[in-house]
């Protein structure tokens, strides 16, 4: 199936440092989510985005809707270790049931 | 609080065995979804459930069943488990229409067929 492009595919970071990630679509979408998943875990809904533009923030994490809606960031300011995992994006469309995932950023962060 | 739960964290089966694995959510989502979860080749959707009763294949179909026979309830049947659908189960639901398309997940199932 299809797969958004997600990058970087890994970061290693220090405790304290901010983190960037982004994701990209050939097609646009209407709803943006970010996940974060912990090994042995289910994926956990961080952010939710609906509309091109949009900025949210949850806590530390700070997620963008892309103007062309065929993009989407997250930020993570000053990093903890508890922030280890993978993060991933989905996009999906209205009028479909579909949601389409991301390949992931397994971050680290070395305290 | 949202909550989608799943039977079971871990379950060992044995090739030719029916797996059950059920999930439950309890936020009155029309959309229910099983995924599975590989490395390298990340979330592929396998069935999809619109209403009770109601299913839709997914990617990777093949192998699996559904049921859905309660709202709150969708069910993951591998009929004669094989040693390739040793995988991550995940279960997630959403809301079928409206503003808000956030899909959760459940905990997973970690399957292994020997």
């Amino acid at each position: 199936g299809q797969q958004l492009n997600q990058s970087p595919q890994s970061m290693f970071i220090q405790e304290g440092e901010d983190v960037s990630m982004n994701c990209t679509s050939s097609s646009i979408f209407n709803t943006w989510l970010w996940y974060k998943q912990e090994p042995g875990e289910g994926p956990v809904l961080l952010i939710a985005l609906y509309k091109a533009g949009e900025l949210t923030s949850n806590g530390r994490l700070t997620a963008q809707f892309g103007i062309t809606r065929k993009d989407s960031f997250l930020n993570i300011s000053a990093s903890i270790p508890s922030d280890v995992g993978i993060y991933f994006c989905a996009g999906w469309t209205s009028g479909t049931y579909k949601y389409i995932f991301g390949t992931g950023t397994r971050l680290k962060v070395l305290a | 609080d949202v909550k989608v739960t799943q039977s079971s964290r871990y379950l060992v089966k044995r090739t030719g065995e029916k797996v059950f694995l059920e999930c439950v959510q309890d936020m009155d989502h029309e959309n229910m979804f099983w995924y599975r979860q590989d490395p390298g080749l990340g979330l592929r959707l396998i069935y999809f459930s619109y209403d009770v009763k109601m299913k839709e294949k997914g990617d990777i179909p093949e192998g699996y069943s559904v049921s859905r026979e309660k709202k709150e309830r969708f069910s993951l049947i591998l009929e004669s488990a094989s040693t390739n659908q040793t995988s991550m189960y995940l279960c997630a639901s959403s809301f079928r229409t409206g503003r808000y398309n956030e899909q959760f997940f459940g905990p997973g199932t970690r399957l292994t067929v020997l």
